[in-house]
C-alpha cells in the first residue's frame, strides 16, 4: 500500500464549481498534512497546511484533516481557469523524522 | 528574500559525466531536501540534512551524494550519470517545528 494516495484525474470542473481533491494515508500517526499546487513546468507551491481534525478555510480553499478515517481533503470553491494545476498532497509523520511523504498528485482542468 | 534558489535550470549529460546542482536558500532554515520528480509520478526524496555537518539518505539515493558545509547551501552531486537520473530535481527546505517545505524552481537534467 502506499504512504499517500490521492483520486486518480484528471478532474475537469467547469469554471466557477467546487473542485474537491481527495487524499488518504496509510501511517496513523502522521502528525502534519499539506497541499501543494503545481502548475506544469513549475515547482510545487504551498497552498495549505493542516494540523487538527475539521476545517480550514483559506481564501478559496479549505482543507479537511479526520485522522480516524487518515483522509484529508483539499475544496476549491467558485474554481478559476488560474486553479488548473496539479495539486500534491503531502503528509508527515514524526516516525519520519520530519520527512514529507508526497502523493503522485491530481491534475485538474477548470473549463471556461 | 530570494527563498531557494537553484543553479542551473537546465542541463544536458553524457552517460558517465558527473556534475553538482547547487542549491542556496536565505531564509535560516535548518532542514533541507532534495528530491526529483519523474512524469506523472510524485516526489521522491533522495537526501536530506537537518542542519550544517548532517546529512541523510531517502527514498532513492544510489547514484548521488550531498554535503552540508553551511546553512544556506546544499548541494547534490551526480556521479557518473546514467539515463535513470533524467528527471526533475528540487531543493527545499523548511523550519524544523513546522515543517512547511518552500521549493526552488528546479533543475531539468538530461542524461543521453
Amino acid at each position: 500500500q502506499k504512504e499517500v494516495e490521492q483520486n486518480s484525474g484528471p478532474l475537469s470542473v467547469p469554471e466557477g464549481a467546487i473542485a474537491s481533491l481527495n487524499c488518504t494515508y496509510s501511517d496513523r500517526v502522521s502528525q502534519s498534512f499539506f497541499w501543494y499546487r503545481q502548475y506544469s513546468g513549475k515547482s510545487p507551491e504551498l497552498i495549505m497546511s493542516i494540523y487538527s481534525n475539521g476545517d480550514k478555510e483559506d481564501g478559496r480553499f479549505t482543507a479537511q484533516l479526520n485522522k480516524a478515517s487518515q483522509y484529508v481533503s483539499l475544496l476549491i470553491r467558485d474554481s478559476q481557469p488560474s486553479d488548473s494545476a496539479t495539486y500534491l498532497c503531502a503528509v508527515s509523520t514524526s516516525s519520519n523524522d520530519y520527512k514529507l511523504s508526497f502523493g503522485a498528485g491530481t491534475t485538474v482542468t477548470v473549463r471556461a | 528574500n530570494a527563498g531557494v534558489t537553484q543553479t542551473p535550470k537546465f542541463r544536458i549529460l553524457k552517460i558517465g559525466q558527473s556534475m553538482t546542482l547547487q542549491c542556496t536558500q536565505d531564509m535560516n532554515h535548518n532542514y533541507m531536501y532534495w528530491y526529483r520528480q519523474d512524469p506523472g509520478m510524485g516526489l521522491k526524496l533522495i537526501y536530506y540534512s537537518v542542519g550544517a555537518g548532517i546529512t541523510d539518505k531517502g527514498e532513492v539515493p544510489n547514484g548521488y551524494n550531498v554535503s552540508r558545509s553551511t546553512t544556506e547551501d546544499f548541494p547534490l552531486r551526480l556521479e557518473l550519470a546514467a539515463p535513470s537520473q533524467t528527471s526533475v530535481y528540487f531543493c527545499a527546505s523548511s523550519y524544523r517545528e513546522r515543517n512547511e517545505q518552500y521549493f526552488g524552481p528546479g533543475t531539468r537534467l538530461t542524461v543521453t
